[in-house]
């Protein structure tokens, strides 16, 4: 079983949709990143979480420690948000972060 | 140089080959990394180093070495290629000094070995 697991794998859905990416972990972390990857492009990190809920623009992302998830949302979605979205984590045993298998997001106009 | 960057861009290579990636980041981090990326595998560690002067492994490391003899230079080098090394390689940099830990990425090399 991979330490991180993400869903959907794919999701394909209508411009101003609200979308929510899952990720669920199974080891102690110190940290979790979600990373933007467009088709072609470099790696951008859009979030780092411990604990709680960040925002920023259209984009929230979400963290629950004792459950060992979280959620990345994406209100009003348009097509530039096309993109492949990664979850990883930094575990408290291990240096470097371990990747989810990321999830492709087409958002059709 | 502003950020992170990654030399070449892609590559083609030979099968039995040496290689060097080159990755140079200019924000004094100290900390950097090498990932592969693979279809349907995600990204993967390769090696990392926390500080110059030291060197870890990461989940993939066999068939790769690095060196980091400063803070700003991180090379990634395959001794003798092989074709399941074709890939796309990240370097990747973060200041462990600052809570946030944010990772920053270089472009990628897309490298190719026949």
């Amino acid at each position: 079983k991979n330490e991180v697991e993400q869903s959907p794998q794919n999701l394909t859905a209508q411009e101003g949709e609200f979308i929510t990416i899952n990720c669920s972990y199974s080891v102690g972390i110190s940290a979790l990143h979600w990373l933007q990857q467009h088709p072609g492009g470099g790696i951008v990190s859009l979030f780092m979480l411990s604990s709680g809920k960040k925002k920023h623009g259209r984009l929230i992302a979400t963290i629950n420690i004792q459950e060992k998830h979280s959620s990345l949302h994406i209100t009003a979605s348009h097509p530039r948000d096309s993109a492949v979205y990664t979850c990883a984590v930094r575990s408290t045993y291990a240096d470097g972060l371990t990747f989810g298998k990321g999830t492709h997001l087409i958002i059709q106009p | 140089i502003a950020g992170i960057t990654q030399a070449p861009t892609s590559q083609i290579l030979a099968a039995g080959r040496r290689m060097t990636l080159r990755c140079t980041q200019d924000m004094r981090h100290n900390a950097m990394y090498w990932y592969r990326q693979d279809l349907g595998l995600g990204l993967r560690l390769i090696h990392y180093s926390n500080t110059a002067g030291t060197t870890g492994k990461g989940e993939v490391p066999d068939g790769y070495s690095v060196s980091r003899a400063n803070t700003d230079d991180f090379p990634l080098t395959l001794a003798s290629a092989v074709p399941s090394q074709t890939s796309v390689y990240f370097c990747a940099s973060s200041d462990r000094a600052v809570s946030t830990d944010t990772q920053y990425f270089g472009p990628g090399t897309r490298l190719t070995v026949l």
